[in-house]
């Protein structure tokens, strides 16, 4: 069964520093999102994208953030001045339509860690 | 805003026997979609069961049922005769009609006891 694939699956980064997490969508999905979890803390949506632009984004997606489809085929999230509090699991997910017609296919995840 | 709580963060049940997981959630959506997810360690989530707010009968999938009380804004998972391989987190999630937002709750540890 095709699945969501997300590199690297752990990244540490000095805080400050730049950091590109990858994801692998579906291939024929078009929808393509990002959520993080803080540990111990609940999986918080950041960003949905759909047709090569944001759908919608949660108030932690400030502009530290961005995300991209490069290739057709990567799905990127960019976190630019990487700060302690950004230390967690990120996982990427895809769906074929909208969340409510479709469920939402979630990869392994990556785990950011800031020093 | 929505939010989803899940009061049990572990439960252990026996091998074969059943175990329910609780769910309830707030929201002044009346058309929306209620999904559980499970989580293996080290492992991706994968969908378990979805419900449709606007459908009155509850989903089931092999093993694995809901509750939906909509009034009360319950949607609880029954998992019929535990397998080993049951042995995971397990997140409620909503999203209201045409969205895509997920709203998780924070998880409940299953544990399968042999």
């Amino acid at each position: 069964e095709p699945e969501v694939t997300q590199t690297p699956s752990h990244q540490v980064t000095q805080m400050g520093q730049e950091v590109i997490l990858r994801c692998v969508p579906i291939s024929n999905h078009l929808y393509f999102y990002w959520y993080r979890q803080i540990l111990g803390q609940k999986v918080e949506f950041l960003v949905s994208f759909y047709n090569n632009e944001i759908s919608e984004k949660s108030e932690i997606f400030d502009d530290q953030f961005s995300v991209e489809r490069p290739d057709g085929s990567n799905f990127t999230l960019k976190i630019r001045s990487t700060k302690l509090e950004d230390s967690a699991m990120y996982f990427c997910a895809s769906s074929t339509h909208r969340t409510s017609n479709q469920p939402q296919h979630f990869g392994d995840g990556t785990r950011l860690s800031i020093l | 805003a929505q939010t989803v709580t899940q009061s049990q963060p572990e439960m252990s049940v026996q091998e074969a026997e059943t175990v329910t997981l609780s769910c309830t959630y707030d929201t002044s959506e009346s058309d929306y979609y209620l999904f559980w997810y499970k989580q293996p360690p080290s492992r991706q989530m994968i969908l378990v069961i979805r419900q449709e707010a606007y459908k009155q009968q509850n989903a089931t999938e092999n093993r694995f049922s809901v509750n939906f009380q909509k009034a009360a804004k319950s949607f609880s998972l029954k998992i019929s005769d535990s397998q080993l391989g049951d042995a995971a987190m397990y997140f409620c999630a909503y999203v209201q009609n045409a969205g895509n937002m997920l709203t998780f709750g924070g998880g409940t540890r299953l544990m399968v006891k042999p």
